[in-house]
């Protein structure tokens, strides 16, 4: 079965005090991990994608790396309206049709 | 470019009642997903439809059911609803199924179920 596990859970931080969100992942047929960001009371919000290991993407404060087990999500001097629930999503298929895996999330909350 | 669009966005129901919700996809995107959030469990996969036919489907028991029309807008719908169904319902659509197009969500409904 398909598995995602995002760490820490919790995260508070500083304004300007990077730091760095994991997501480790075993699944199937693996094509694609998407990051997200949800705001309370909102959809996610599409962030990245990335397809192979040593890929990475940037977007302002963010940066996501990906490893053939994990992904990183790097925040550089954040500000607090970074403050929301990170969420890694790996695409599989295993032996099925393709479908996103959802981590719990990692909750960052950035204090000014 | 309007987004994916959720109605209704609250509900309220009765243990035993059932329920339909609705979800609207990007102009010209032609898949939608469905996914039941909540605090314990996350985000979890209920089905996925692409030219009105269901590809793919979560585990969730046959009281979660869903169509899509030939407008590519999609319902769910859920049959005698349990406590255990309260949870933050979402819809996300994406040009086409599979790992090249990224999907994009709704703001999502809402339901507590009583």
């Amino acid at each position: 079965e398909d598995q995602v596990t995002q760490s820490p859970e919790a995260l508070r931080l500083q304004e300007g005090e990077s730091s760095s969100l994991n997501c480790s992942y075993t699944v199937s047929g693996l094509r694609g991990l998407f990051w997200y960001r949800q705001d309370p009371g909102k959809g996610p919000e599409f962030l990245f994608t990335l397809y192979s290991a040593g890929e990475e993407k940037e977007k302002e404060r963010l940066k996501a790396t990906l490893t053939k087990k994990e992904s990183f999500l790097h925040i550089t001097a954040p500000k607090p309206e970074d403050s929301a629930t990170y969420l890694c999503a790996p695409g599989g298929s295993g032996g099925s049709n393709y479908k996103l895996t959802f981590g719990k999330g990692t909750l960052l909350t950035v204090n000014p | 470019k309007a987004g994916v669009t959720q109605t209704p966005r609250y509900l309220i129901k009765t243990r035993g009642q059932q329920v339909t919700l609705s979800c609207s996809p990007i102009s010209g995107h032609r898949s939608v997903s469905w996914y039941q959030q909540t605090p314990g469990q996350g985000l979890q996969f209920l089905f996925e439809y692409f030219s009105e036919t269901q590809r793919n489907k979560g585990n969730f028991p046959g009281r979660f059911s869903g169509r899509q029309f030939s407008n590519s807008r999609s319902e769910m719908n859920v049959s005698t609803l349990e406590l255990g169904d309260s949870a933050l319902y979402l819809c996300a659509s994406s040009l086409s199924p599979g790992s090249s197009y990224e999907q994009y969500f709704g703001p999502g409904t809402r339901l507590t179920v009583t």
